[in-house]
């Protein structure tokens, strides 16, 4: 056990739809990254925060957005939802969010887009 | 622009050592590290390396690292059926924040 939490486990909704997942970071953890995993992209980075605040951004689409709130557990928001989207989702958190940190995954939301 | 590089897959026999490779690209690499990502699983970081450092052990794994060629391997001894997961190589840079990840290696175990 990694010590993040994600929810939920798993997500079916439709196309056009929102959805959200959320992560709750380790203990003392202050930064937070979402990644999406799908079988023809690979592991993509999406976004990092750290402290509430964006840090860094990767192949986030523009239907996507997320925040990380004062308590740190963070949301990552899925809107207009397409079959593509259709994905293992992760959340991995550390602890001052510096690459020499390590990254804590957790078990991941895999959503499915009908 | 920067990238990681695996090969999709190895099939090794139970017993016998395993060897994961991975190529990068930026010679300005700090870190690199190997994940292991069981069946339904997040990821799990295994071990890491220094750029400063050619080998690392840590019981039954042993990183190598070859700064020339810019290549990294992780060899697992005695491969257990335990084993059998996706392996992940990433590296870090000091030119940004993120990790820049490899496709992931799947490991197959024969009996």
């Amino acid at each position: 056990d990694s010590g993040v939490t994600q929810t939920p486990k798993h997500l079916i909704t439709a196309t056009g739809q929102r959805v959200t997942l959320r992560c709750s970071p380790r203990s003392g953890d202050l930064s937070v990254y979402w990644y999406q995993q799908s079988l023809d992209q690979g592991l993509q980075f999406l976004i990092q925060y750290y402290n509430g605040e964006e840090r860094a951004k990767g192949n986030i689409l523009e239907r996507f957005s997320a925040q990380q709130f004062p308590d740190l557990h963070s949301e990552l928001n899925l809107s207009s939802l397409e079959l593509g989207d259709s994905a293992l989702y992760f959340c991995a958190s550390s602890r001052a969010g510096t690459v020499k940190d390590t990254q804590y995954f957790g078990p991941g939301t895999r959503l499915t887009v009908l | 622009g920067e990238d990681v590089e695996q090969s999709l897959f190895l099939s090794v026999r139970e017993g016998d050592s395993s060897v994961i490779n991975c190529t990068y690209t930026d010679s300005s690499s700090t870190y690199l590290y190997w994940y292991k990502q069981e069946p339904g699983a997040g990821l799990q970081l295994l071990t890491y390396i220094f750029s400063n450092m050619d080998m690392k052990q840590d019981q039954r794994l042993t990183v190598l690292l070859n700064k020339k060629d810019k290549h990294l391997s992780l060899r697992i001894a005695d491969t257990q059926t335990g084993d059998s997961a996706i392996y992940f190589c990433a590296e870090s840079t000091n030119s940004n924040y993120q990790l820049i990840w490899g496709a992931g290696t799947k490991l197959i175990i024969k009996p």
